[in-house]
């Protein structure tokens, strides 16, 4: 069975550029999740979905930082405009369920994002 | 404000001895805790789980001991193997599943 499926890896860019991550749940998990994870820190939640409904987006921060998952399946995360602060690794989770006390999180490898 | 705390950033431990990893957490409404295990390049993976009903979870060589008056909770690894050297991150609950709270991990060593 396929994981979670980031992409790019590794992504470069200047201050005030737009920048986009992409995310492929494992198949069949209806909640998806957009962690933020900063040097030497654990990972922080910026949303999630149920299908493609955004639950709980309160982490997010709203002036610069936009999602979606369209068709309740993949999703992308966007970034405009970038800001030195927001060099960090993006990580994509799934799950069956929302609940974590029952349904395991499979994390995808995120992409790391190095703003200059 | 750190709610989950891991205050050893990182741990160097010979082959076959014990592991442990420590956690604090300041929010008395969690209730629930697991333990995550990352690679270099890949994302966190699930390594085991505590209810607070509980004191104690065990799966072969890891076991959670959870002190909730003390607010603390502690992962052994025993024996420790080589392929044990990577980071692990403590997470939380509350008792309605709401958002996981990570710590700031701990990297593991283990020396052969």
């Amino acid at each position: 069975e396929a994981g979670v499926v980031q992409s790019p890896r590794y992504k470069i860019i200047e201050k005030k550029q737009p920048v986009a991550f992409w995310c492929n749940p494992i198949s069949g998990h209806n909640t998806l999740y957009w962690y933020r994870q900063n040097l030497g820190q654990g990972p922080e939640l910026l949303i999630r979905y149920e299908n493609e409904e955004a639950v709980d987006d309160s982490q997010l921060p709203k002036d610069r930082f936009s999602a979606e998952r369209l068709k309740g399946v993949d999703s992308t995360l966007k970034i405009q405009p970038a800001e030195l602060g927001d060099s960090a690794v993006y990580l994509c989770a799934s799950s069956l369920g929302q609940n974590p006390l029952v349904y395991e999180q499979y994390f995808g490898p995120g992409t790391r994002l190095t703003v200059t | 404000d750190q709610q989950v705390k891991q205050n050893s950033p990182s741990l160097s431990v010979q082959e076959g001895r014990i592991s442990i990893l420590n956690c604090d957490y300041t929010n008395s409404m969690f209730d629930y805790f697991l333990w995550y295990k990352k690679y270099p390049a890949e994302g966190p993976t699930f390594l085991i789980s505590i209810s607070s009903i509980k004191d104690k979870n065990e799966d072969g060589r890891f076991t959670v001991f959870l002190n909730k008056s003390a607010k603390h909770l502690s992962l052994h690894i025993v024996p420790s193997q080589p392929g044990d050297s990577a980071v692990y991150f403590c997470a939380a609950s509350d008792n309605a599943g709401n958002m996981l709270t990570f710590g700031g991990g701990t990297r593991l060593m283990v020396k052969p």
